[in-house]
């Protein structure tokens, strides 16, 4: 079935980096786009960034400008976020979700995540 | 950046009954709108996109309406699966992607 499976959860000191991977099984992984969204415990959700496995083009959020970078392995089908100067804000779950592309009226959109993985604790803590 | 505000923030509903839920937007979003439910220890999931299109599996008694800035989610009749958080997400403007909230729905 189409999923994605993300590596274990993290703990690390302010001023480090976490580098968290999200594996695709089930569909073309080039044919999607990945997005990183967190959420701090007991709060809401947060988009981060996107970007396209084929051609490797990123776009973030100006909030992690500068922090945050997004690659990937076509050959094993495996997406990667890094986040970098961590501090205790920091402190969440990050997800990974594969962009709903849907086409209507001849106009195809995309911003919607219709597969999430399970998410990955990430514990920013001296 | 486009603020997403939902309202209530929790609702309190018997199940059986109709729930429904708000979200505006703070300048419009067209029908660039979806909405996610999400149970304790669990990943979002995507239940409506294109502002009233239901997703892959969705149960008809979830319905969504609305564009522009105001934005509807109807669930016609609760089930103790549905007791969750949902969010709106509006995805009009190209990476620049915001959530709302979230609204509680809680057993009465």
């Amino acid at each position: 079935q189409v999923q994605l499976v993300q590596s274990g959860a993290e703990v690390k000191k302010p001023g480090a980096s976490v580098k968290v991977s999200c594996k695709a099984s089930g569909y073309t992984f080039t044919s999607y786009d990945i997005n990183w969204v967190r959420q701090a415990t007991g709060q809401g959700l947060e988009w981060m960034g996107w970007m396209n496995p084929n051609s490797g083009n990123t776009g973030y959020a100006q909030k992690f400008q500068g922090r945050v970078t997004m690659t990937r392995n076509t050959s094993i089908s495996t997406a990667y976020m890094e986040l970098s100067s961590l501090r205790s804000e920091d402190t969440a779950v990050y997800y990974c979700a594969r962009g709903h592309v849907y086409c209507t009226g001849g106009v195809c959109y995309e911003g919607a995540f219709d597969i999430w993985g399970q998410g990955t604790m990430v514990t920013v803590s001296s | 950046e486009i603020v997403m505000t939902q309202s209530p923030a929790t609702l309190s509903v018997s199940p059986g009954e109709r729930a429904t839920l708000s979200c505006r937007a703070s300048q419009s979003v067209s029908s660039n709108l979806a909405w996610y439910q999400q149970k304790p220890g669990q990943a979002p999931r995507l239940l409506i996109y294109g502002a009233s299109t239901r997703a892959t599996g969705i149960p008809a008694r979830f319905s969504g309406s609305g564009s522009g800035t105001e934005f509807t989610l109807t669930i016609s009749s609760l089930q103790s699966e549905d007791f969750a958080v949902y969010y709106c997400q509006q995805y009009n403007n190209w990476l620049t992607w915001t959530f709302g909230q979230g609204t509680k729905v809680e057993i009465k």
